[in-house]
């Protein structure tokens, strides 16, 4: 089975500082890697995916991610980070295309931003 | 507000009780899915509905858990006879179809079985 690590649990930063989230999986075929956050009081939402191609992903909201194959990670970051960056990210894996819902989630990482 | 609904956000059993939550897809959506978040975990893959159909419950515990997503009305993830240990957070997420990219998640709902 997959599994997901997130390397941090908290991270507390001043506004403007940069940000970048560690993840790594154990699946060593091929995967599908999404970002999600959860902004407080609100659902979880798609911030980037990668699923082939260039291994730098532009997301929304200024976020990135890479991919690097050898280190089976897929690092989230921010150059800047605003106070509204507040929130919990998942990071996540999915097996292949054919049954991709069954995605395998990283326990998160909460983001405080302060401003 | 056209995203997927989740309710009671909130939800507080105790050992024994039944525990139903529901979850309304996005409109124009038939694929949902449940995950659980237990503490200090991450999300896990319970099970995969159609109207009327259970896909996939690979993930759903044996005992005590079943879903349905009836042709008219919510989603309904049911827990018998909670105990301690089910208490976690219960995220749904929809489709219009089977492919992870295409998932929109609901607020999920925190179950607390006291």
């Amino acid at each position: 089975a997959q599994s997901v690590s997130q390397h941090n649990h908290h991270v507390i930063l001043s506004e403007a500082a940069s940000l970048e989230l560690g993840c790594n999986y154990s699946y060593g075929g091929t995967v599908n890697l999404f970002w999600y956050v959860q902004y407080p009081g609100q659902h979880l939402q798609l911030l980037l995916k990668y699923f082939s191609g260039d291994p730098l992903v532009k997301g929304i909201k200024g976020f990135e991610a890479e991919f690097i194959k050898s280190k089976f990670s897929f690092n989230l970051r921010k150059p800047s980070v605003q106070w509204s960056d507040t929130a919990e990210y998942f990071c996540a894996v999915g097996p292949d295309r054919s049954n991709d819902y069954k995605l395998s989630f990283g326990a998160g990482t909460t983001v405080t931003v302060r401003a | 507000n056209a995203g997927v609904m989740q309710n009671p956000r909130h939800l507080v059993r105790r050992r024994g009780q039944e525990a139903r939550l529901r979850c309304s897809p996005m409109k124009g959506h038939s694929h949902v899915y449940w995950y659980r978040q237990l503490p200090e975990e991450g999300l896990k893959f319970m099970v995969y509905l159609q109207k009327e159909n259970i896909i996939d419950e690979s993930g759903m515990p044996k005992e005590r858990f079943s879903a349905e997503f009836p042709k008219e009305g919510p989603s309904i993830l049911r827990i018998q006879q909670v105990v301690r240990g089910d208490s976690a957070a219960y995220f749904c997420a929809s489709s219009s179809g089977p492919k992870g990219e295409k998932l929109f998640f609901g607020s999920g709902t925190q179950l607390s079985v006291l």
